[in-house]
């Protein structure tokens, strides 16, 4: 089964800052990779497919990059609606689609 | 609209039986893959398992093979995860999502099964 190992687990930024999270795989999978936003008591929605494609309605200040096993999404100047955790999944290896383990973005 | 619409919370004791359900509309069930994921309380989301309702085709993750049973029942647009018999570690809220087919993301999601296990 592919892990996907997510850093850091706990991310501290000012609104307004650059946050970057990063995400690994053990093995390629290749650009099959999602990120998915949770918010407290609410329903992950997808942010980014194909490692670097948005999700309909997605703002641009959400980026994503990488292939292969290293990934980072990248949210240009955070807002206040952007604190959340923050999950990516690789699809290229059925059926075990595995998540990361989460990088929580909290204000600092 | 595109809409996943799972069961309400359920709270058993452990050994029971348990099946809950996700309805889809809005789209063609039966050409859209449907997962499960679990997450327990206050840690991160595990992927279950997935099926293909068109022909029931499923897949399960190697962590929960034979710990659940997924299926589903196209003629009510409706996907199921069932236990057979309950633990107190099957506390968790339960997730349904659709994709539409291998390597493609899971873009839509139900709002959640929360399953409290307890004597």
């Amino acid at each position: 089964e592919i892990v996907m190992t997510q850093s850091p687990a706990t991310l501290s930024v000012s609104p307004g800052e650059r946050a970057t999270l990063s995400c690994r795989a053990s093995q390629s999978v290749s650009s099959n990779l999602a990120w998915y936003q949770q918010k407290p008591g609410q329903v992950p929605r997808l942010l980014i497919y194909g490692a670097s494609t948005r999700a309909t309605g997605i703002p641009a200040r959400f980026s994503g990059s990488g292939s292969g096993t290293e990934f980072t999404l990248t949210i240009s100047s955070l807002q206040s609606e952007d604190f959340a955790v923050y999950y990516c999944q690789q699809y290229n290896h059925w059926p075990g689609l595995t998540f990361g383990g989460g990088t929580k973005v909290e204000i600092k | 609209e595109v809409q996943l619409v799972q069961s309400g919370a359920e709270v058993k004791k452990p050994g029971e039986s348990l099946k809950i359900s996700c309805q889809g509309s809005g789209y063609s069930f039966t050409s859209y893959w449907i997962g499960w994921a679990r997450q327990m309380p206050g840690k991160g989301l595990e992927w279950m398992g997935i099926i293909y309702p068109g022909d029931s085709d499923t897949k399960y993750s190697p962590s929960f093979q034979g710990q659940v049973t997924i299926s589903a029942d196209k003629s009510i647009s409706t996907a199921y995860l069932q236990w057979s018999g309950l633990k107190a570690s099957d506390t968790a809220m339960y997730y349904c999502a659709r994709s539409s087919g291998r390597y493609r993301p899971f873009d839509y999601w139900g709002q959640g099964t929360l399953v409290t296990v307890s004597s």
